[in-house]
């Protein structure tokens, strides 16, 4: 059963354009949900995150929204440039126990 | 600071063989974590520890042992070593409590093969 789902395996993006990589959770008790973005052959790196009492986070050129309602997640990346091709995980963490549970990864292709 | 170290980065394993991956931090963090990752599989929890002395299993514990002695190290054992533990194998810390201490570490991760 999976608890955190990213249903796109891969997607591609004109550099200078807008990213869009979408996350799906199932359970209610999640109240801290985050990303991660992953390189070939290093370890995942924090990006962002968002507490479930706020709808919207921003770093930079990273945006995080939650809609708690239809427990969906997004990430959006503006503008999107070559570095930003990388695997990015969503995860998700309650505070009851503190586990933290990844989705399956979306790889992110920036084009020139 | 190192952050979290993973040793060995590689290591091929007979059917049978058991070994230990071994995982420090020196962030003095209270929670430490085992994730491995499956081609297309994401990151699954193995196990974790919330503390010294405190172990809990995650999604995918079977085969494996864990043990949290001192804050810093989270070994992780096979006993057993079977071909579906090959894998790309993570270990991760964090700070309790809220904003940036949810935020969890990463090492460099241990490529083990079973053959």
């Amino acid at each position: 059963d999976q608890q955190v789902k990213q249903n796109s395996p891969s997607l591609s993006v004109q550099e200078g354009r807008i990213s869009i990589l979408n996350c799906d959770y199932t359970n209610s008790m999640f109240d801290y949900f985050l990303w991660y973005k992953k390189y070939p052959a290093e370890g995942p790196t924090f990006l962002i995150s968002i507490s479930s009492i706020k709808d919207k986070n921003e770093d930079g050129r990273f945006t995080v929204f939650l809609n708690k309602s239809a427990k969906h997640l997004s990430l959006h990346i503006v503008p999107s440039q070559p570095g930003d091709s990388a695997v990015y995980f969503c995860a998700a963490s309650a505070r009851r126990d503190d586990k933290i549970i990844f989705g399956k990864g979306t790889r992110l292709h920036i084009l020139p | 600071n190192a952050g979290v170290t993973q040793t060995p980065k590689f290591r091929i394993l007979k059917i049978g063989q058991s070994m230990t991956l071994q995982c420090a931090q020196d962030m003095n963090h209270n929670y430490m974590y085992w994730y491995r990752q499956d081609p297309g599989m994401g990151l699954k929890l193995i196990y974790y520890s919330v503390g010294a002395g405190i172990t809990d299993k995650g999604e995918v514990p079977n085969g494996y042992n864990v043990s949290r002695s001192t804050t810093e190290d989270f070994p992780l054992r096979l006993e057993l070593a079977a071909p579906s533990q090959t894998s790309v194998y993570f270990c991760a810390s964090k700070l309790r409590g809220s904003g940036s201490g949810v935020r969890a570490f990463f090492g460099q991760g241990t490529r083990l093969t079973v053959v």
